[in-house]
């Protein structure tokens, strides 16, 4: 086991509406890093943030943004929900600084848009 | 030119078999390279971190020519269990992953 959480494990929203993914990690895991896997695609990474402040972005529009708390956890939040935002959304962890070092990640939130 | 390329698949191999993925990368001031396995609607698991030096465990087997931005992956007498996708991952501030390549593996 990872130790990193995520939920919920799936949900279904319908365009437009907004959405607030979580993640959860063990202790002393001051990366976190979103990313984004539509079915037959590897992970696309959306963000990442290191001890609550953004440390980077991938190619994904402002309504895609994030949060880290100092309890290890965070959250990704989605608005102006559109169709292809349908994918599992994964988080993923390491210790240090930078998201370069191996990650752990979480089982996933499955999200449908209708 | 996508950041991380991966042979496209899928792969369908005997068990027994020996198969070999390959990748390129385009960032030559990537700094890490590895290979995660994801199974069918779960998340992807490291399998192996990929040095220059070449690294293996047990039956798998990676390398890595930064000179040519090249990774591989060999698996050596395949099982069945090793049916799953295979991502090439490469680090450089963050992580970018490969599409995946699928490997079926049947008796």
């Amino acid at each position: 086991e990872t130790g990193v959480t995520q939920s919920p494990t799936h949900l279904i929203k319908t365009r437009g509406q907004q959405v607030t993914l979580r993640c959860s990690s063990q202790s002393g895991h001051n990366t976190v890093s979103w990313y984004q896997q539509a079915l037959g695609q590897g992970p696309q990474f959306i963000f990442q943030y290191y001890r609550e402040e953004e440390n980077g972005r991938g190619n994904f529009p402002p309504r895609f943004s994030g949060l880290q708390f100092p309890n290890y956890s965070s959250e990704l939040n989605v608005n102006a929900l559109e169709l292809d935002d349908s994918a599992l959304y994964l988080c993923a962890t390491n210790p240090g600084r930078g998201g370069e070092e191996t990650q752990y990640f979480g089982p996933g939130t499955r999200l449908l848009v209708l | 030119r996508k950041e991380v390329e991966q042979d496209p698949g899928p792969f369908n191999v005997p068990e027994g078999a020996t198969v070999a993925f390959n990748c390129t990368y385009s960032n030559s001031a990537s700094q890490s390279f590895f290979w995660y396995r994801q199974d069918c609607r779960k998340e992807p698991k490291l399998l192996m971190s990929v040095y220059s030096s070449g690294n293996e465990d047990g039956r798998f087997t990676a390398q890595l020519n930064r000179a040519s931005q090249y990774i591989s992956l060999l698996i050596r007498d395949s099982k069945l269990s090793d049916s799953a996708t295979y991502l090439c991952v490469v680090g450089h501030n963050d992580m970018r992953f490969g599409a995946g390549t699928r490997l079926t593996v049947k008796p």
